[in-house]
């Protein structure tokens, strides 16, 4: 089982829906989890962390977590082709040491005007 | 501005060449890593370090070599015995259990 798991997609909206983006972990003890836009040929930027249960906004972005059904979403409103990118889902295991934050591979998401 | 330098932004090697890629960052971070990304493909692990002077191999270290010398600066060095090397290089760092923070990458291709 993989640590973080994402539908690689591709996934289509069409511009002004709502765009949603669902990321499943392993680890129960897990403590943050954080949200990455990577446009084509760029690295990944942070859009959004979380650290509680329940939804945290942030302009159009809403960060959705559920730690007993360990899931975490990203919804994204009134979604622009500028929001066309992969996003990545980095969770943030409860051990020790450095290596303890694991990516999820990436939904690709593409907005039609 | 603080942030993460990576340089260069693209480079061409030929095979059988051993290739350094740089990345200095001023966040003042403890933890840096390296990752490998190929196209369609998700973030792999090469190498991080926790602390100066230390570092671990991550998930896809064969055929590359790190150095740790000063909080700021990781290298990492591509070697020849790395058998498919052209990829886009990412470094990153943060403080613990803070998220990651990622230079603009580098892309490398050797023919």
């Amino acid at each position: 089982q993989k640590e973080v798991e994402q539908n690689s997609g591709p996934l289509s909206v069409p511009e002004g829906a709502i765009a949603s983006l669902n990321c499943t972990y392993s680890d129960r003890g897990s403590q943050s989890f954080f949200w990455y836009r990577q446009y084509s040929g760029k690295s990944p930027e942070l859009i959004m962390s979380i650290y509680s249960n329940g939804d945290k906004e942030d302009g159009r972005f809403t960060a959705q977590l559920n730690k007993a059904s360990q899931y975490v979403s990203l919804l994204i409103r009134d979604s622009q082709p500028s929001d066309s990118a992969t996003y990545l889902c980095a969770v943030n295991r409860a051990q020790t040491g450095a290596n303890n934050l694991f990516f999820g591979t990436g939904t690709r998401l593409t907005v039609i005007p | 501005d603080g942030g993460i330098t990576q340089s260069p932004k693209y480079l061409f090697r030929k095979e059988g060449q051993n290739v350094t890629l740089s990345c200095e960052q001023n966040l003042n971070h403890d933890a840096m890593y390296w990752y490998r990304q190929d196209p369609g493909q998700g973030l792999r692990l090469i190498y991080y370090s926790q602390i100066v002077n230390d570092f671990q191999k991550g998930d896809i270290a064969e055929g590359y070599s790190v150095s740790r010398e000063k909080k700021e600066s990781f290298p990492l060095t591509v070697t020849s015995a790395q058998k498919n090397p052209t990829a886009f290089y990412l470094c990153a760092s943060r403080d613990y259990n803070s998220p990651l923070h990622f230079g603009n990458g580098t892309r490398l291709t050797v023919t």
